[in-house]
């Protein structure tokens, strides 16, 4: 099983700040990994699949990088609704998994 | 409009069985393979179980191998999750989603969700 893990665990960050969340895979997953996002009591959302692709509808500000092991999600300037937990995703081979997710709190 | 519509959760006792539905509309249900995540109250997003489009191939985590079975009607858009000897720590929301092992590179990976059902294992 490939184990994802995602630092830092929280990113105290203000708004129009600049966020780097991390995600590193135990083995090598090419470019097969997503990041989603999840606000309190909602579903999880996709924004960025195949490491660097922006999903339909994400603002630009959103952008992911990386392949292999080591990925970043990047929110270029945080807005107020971009506070919320990310998770990185591989569908490299089976079981997928999930990482433990990044809280960007408020500062 | 995709829409994925969990039901099935509730209380059950350690040991017990419950089965879970996703009823889906807005998509070509039986074009995509089928999955369930779940996610313990406070924790993280956990994979559990994946379907293939015509339900001849599925996989299980290792956390619910032998307890869990996932299916699937193609004829009622419909996905299954039977849960049986349920634990403690399978209390969680389930959701359902779906992907396609190719095509358009998005669709590989959960574009959408439903609003998931609670489980909860408690005696």
């Amino acid at each position: 099983e490939i184990v994802l893990t995602q630092s830092p665990a929280t990113l105290s960050l203000s708004p129009g700040e600049r966020a780097t969340l991390s995600c590193r895979a135990s083995q090598s997953v090419s470019s097969s990994l997503a990041w989603y996002q999840q606000k309190p009591g909602q579903a999880p959302r996709l924004l960025i699949y195949d490491a660097s692709n922006r999903a339909t509808g994400i603002p630009a500000r959103f952008s992911g990088s990386g392949s292999g092991t080591d990925f970043s999600l990047t929110i270029s300037s945080l807005e107020p609704e971009d506070f919320a937990v990310y998770y990185c995703q591989h569908r490299s081979n089976w079981p997928w998994t999930f990482g433990q997710g990044t809280k960007v709190e408020i500062k | 409009e995709v829409q994925l519509l969990e039901s099935g959760g509730g209380l059950v006792q350690p040991g017990g069985s419950l089965r879970l539905s996703c009823e889906a509309s807005g998509f070509t249900f039986s074009s995509y393979g089928m999955s369930w995540v779940r996610q313990a109250p406070g924790k993280g997003l956990e994979w559990v179980s994946v379907i293939t489009d015509s339900g001849d191939w599925t996989y299980n985590a290792d956390s619910v191998k032998g307890r869990f079975t996932i299916s699937r009607d193609n004829s009622k858009n419909t996905l299954y999750l039977q849960m049986n000897s349920l634990r403690v720590e399978d209390t969680a929301v389930y959701y359902c989603s779906y992907s396609r092992s190719s095509g358009d590179p998005e669709s590989k990976y959960f574009q959408h969700w439903g609003q998931g059902t609670l489980v909860t294992v408690s005696s």
